[in-house]
């Protein structure tokens, strides 16, 4: 079964500095898509990035890039510049298409003014 | 264009009572997803509708269920409540089915079960 690790908990950052979160999967697919969503304080998730296994090309929107290591099954996210509004507990998720979405337990992220 | 709904925003029910939640997609969206959301056990995927069937379920019991509607709204109904069910419960809806679509969440709905 396909398992989805987030080993941080919790984590905290200086405002402005560079913050990395780490996931870990399991699956013996090869065609596969993995997320980070995140979710503020009473506001609703959104999705932050979207990476399709088969590329190899890291994706990256704005200050959030990951870090894709298939062989090694790690998808991280590099948060740079950090912000205050980016205080959020981030899920790592992984999905094959047409079926179910699995999501991590979750870091929560701390920005430090 | 709106954004995903789900009424109630809170709910207090007590063991043995039953509840329906309703969550309406981003118009133009067939595919909702149900998650259950609990500090201990994380997001946990409930079931997905598309075009008003059931394609994907988790591993729930079958106290848990679900229905879509033509217009593709959903509802998501759990029956004889246990505390064990306080949670919350997010909906999302996406264009197409399966997890790998951009899921689009709802507030969700907190279910407190006395």
């Amino acid at each position: 079964a396909q398992t989805v690790t987030q080993s941080q908990p919790e984590m905290s950052v200086q405002e402005a500095e560079t913050v990395t979160l780490s996931c870990t999967y399991d699956t013996s697919e090869s065609d596969y898509y993995l997320f980070w969503y995140k979710q503020p304080p009473s506001r609703q998730m959104i999705l932050v990035i979207r990476q399709e296994a088969y590329k190899q090309q890291n994706a990256t929107e704005n200050r959030f890039s990951v870090n894709f290591q298939k062989a090694a099954k790690s998808f991280s996210l590099k948060i740079s510049d950090s912000q205050l509004g980016d205080a959020a507990m981030y899920f790592c998720a992984y999905a094959l298409r047409d079926d179910k979405i699995i999501f991590g337990k979750g870091t929560r992220l701390h920005i430090l003014p | 264009k709106a954004g995903v709904t789900q009424t109630p925003r809170y709910l207090i029910k007590t063991r043995g009572q039953q509840v329906t939640l309703s969550c309406s997609p981003i118009s133009g969206h067939r595919s909702v997803s149900w998650y259950q959301q609990t500090p201990g056990q994380g997001l946990q995927f409930l079931f997905e509708y598309f075009s008003e069937t059931q394609r994907n379920k988790g591993n729930f019991p079958g106290r848990f269920s679900g229905r879509q509607f033509s217009n593709s709204r959903s509802e998501m109904n759990v029956s004889t409540l246990e505390l064990g069910d306080s949670a919350l419960y997010l909906c999302a809806s996406s264009l197409g089915a399966g997890g790998n679509n951009e899921q689009f969440f709802g507030p969700g709905t907190r279910l407190t079960v006395l």
